[in-house]
């Protein structure tokens, strides 16, 4: 199966600080990627579907100035949290979506951050 | 509201004897339903994709099936290997506009 790449798979950061995290998709062109995070034990929910060359699409509730999402080509999204702090420790996951559709949606391997 | 429910939470089977897990949803446009599957600290694995009533997909030891409220996944003859976090998404779609909406999983154990 197609295979998507995020990197890194840990970061811990200080308070007050930004983190980048990305998401690559290696051999398919991804003209959807979306991020999620997920805290212990709960679903996987969606925080921005970004379309490539054009502004994301934030779910309600997620601030789109502390989570910033560029979608710069067809291979590469990225996810930086702005001035993180504590709360925003958790476990956040991008996927993709080639060009064919709705078939399926691969997910990387996922990047957990914590904000001391 | 849209709502995607798995049960059990969590489900404990000794090596061998086969279960199902469900998921039922509420959603209003469905495309298409997903099983994944998640190990710790890591994103989730695609199982299968299903799109209609009737519909039934096997893989090895798993076969998920579909109906117009829920869907199961069946686990024949389950190994240590299959101890995993199972996780069930419906896409919804809204003018154009897709999503994966996540049950929150089962957690199977396998033990020898």
């Amino acid at each position: 199966g197609a295979v998507v790449s995020q990197h890194p798979s840990r970061v811990i950061c200080k308070s007050g600080t930004s983190v980048k995290i990305e998401c690559r998709s290696l051999d398919f062109q991804a003209t959807t990627m979306f991020w999620y995070r997920q805290f212990p034990k709960q679903s996987l929910m969606l925080m921005a579907t970004s379309n490539e060359g054009s502004k994301a699409t934030y779910e309600q509730g997620v601030e789109k100035d502390k989570f910033l999402i560029n979608h710069a080509s067809l291979t590469l999204s990225t996810l930086t949290v702005t001035s993180a702090h504590p709360e925003d420790s958790s476990f956040y996951i991008c996927s993709a979506r080639d060009a064919g559709g709705w078939t399926e949606a691969f997910f990387g391997q996922g990047t957990r951050l914590t904000v001391v | 509201e849209d709502q995607v429910t798995q049960s059990p939470e969590a489900l404990r089977l000794q090596e061998g004897e086969s279960s199902s897990l469900n998921c039922s949803y509420t959603v209003s446009g469905l495309r298409g339903l997903f099983w994944y599957r998640q190990d710790p600290g890591k994103g989730p694995e695609f199982l299968f994709t299903l799109y209609s009533a009737g519909e039934e997909k096997e893989k090895e030891r798993l076969k998920a099936t579909l109906t117009k409220k829920e869907s199961f996944l069946h686990i024949t003859a389950p190994k240590p290997e299959d101890s995993a976090t199972y996780l069930c998404a419906v896409l919804r779609g809204s003018g154009g506009y897709n999503k994966l909406i996540f049950g929150a999983g089962t957690r199977l154990a396998v033990h020898p």
